[in-house]
């Protein structure tokens, strides 16, 4: 069983270049959420969703976009990526509950923006 | 405002000794705790939770943490620490409303 997989692993970009980050679960759950994990500042809230078609901002939403046709996937976009957009990105998801559901993490990508 | 404290960035054990990572709360409802860990390239991996049952919950790898609402603490606990314990360790609340919040994590080293 695959959980919560996250494509691609590694990613550089040059300033003002776009990207689209890649989340798939395969545990049917329908909260799925998007966070940056940056060293002493721990993982911060991108965006989230509360099911197929719905998304909803996050502690740090700027400078991102996020798109969850399909329940399975989450999708974040970066339009015109800057330095400080240099992080590690997790996708994570959770069961129809959301309180006290724990969260399944994907393993993580790295992404450079030089 | 809803937080999440950890208290310490690092705490440095040696191995076959007592680990305590400290983890303050601040809510206005009753939240849901959770601890994740974090070994070096990997995703996040729960270790244990606290949805208002038993105030003492026991999870993986001999970890337990304790939710004292007074102290409004709830802070993460093993007898005694092995070299595979070194990683990173995040304070998680969750208080239903999406307000969904991580602390910024304890580095665990484990001495020889």
């Amino acid at each position: 069983n695959a959980g919560v997989t996250q494509t691609p692993k590694f990613r550089v970009l040059k300033t003002g270049q776009s990207m689209t980050l890649l989340c798939a679960q395969d545990m049917n759950h329908e909260y799925m959420y998007w966070y940056r994990q940056d060293p002493g500042m721990g993982l911060r809230l991108i965006h989230y969703s509360v099911g197929e078609g719905t998304t909803a901002k996050g502690e740090v939403p700027d400078g991102y976009n996020v798109s969850r046709l399909k329940k399975q996937n989450f999708l974040l976009g970066l339009e015109s990526a800057a330095p400080s957009q240099t992080s590690v990105y997790f996708c994570a998801s959770s069961g129809l509950t959301g309180l006290g559901e724990k969260l399944f993490f994907g393993s993580g990508t790295q992404l450079s923006v030089l | 405002a809803q937080s999440v404290t950890q208290l310490d960035s690092h705490v440095s054990v040696s191995e076959g000794t007592p680990v305590l990572l400290r983890c303050n709360y601040s809510s206005s409802y009753s939240p849901s705790l959770f601890w994740y860990v974090q070994h070096p390239n990997k995703g996040l991996q729960l270790l244990l939770k606290y949805t208002s049952a038993a105030t003492l919950v026991k999870g993986i790898n001999g970890f337990e943490a304790e939710f004292k609402k007074s102290e409004t603490s709830f802070h993460l606990t093993k007898p005694s620490a092995h070299m595979s314990d070194a990683a990173e360790y995040f304070c998680y609340m969750n208080t239903g409303f999406q307000k969904l919040v991580f602390g910024t994590g304890t580095r665990l080293l484990v001495s020889p």
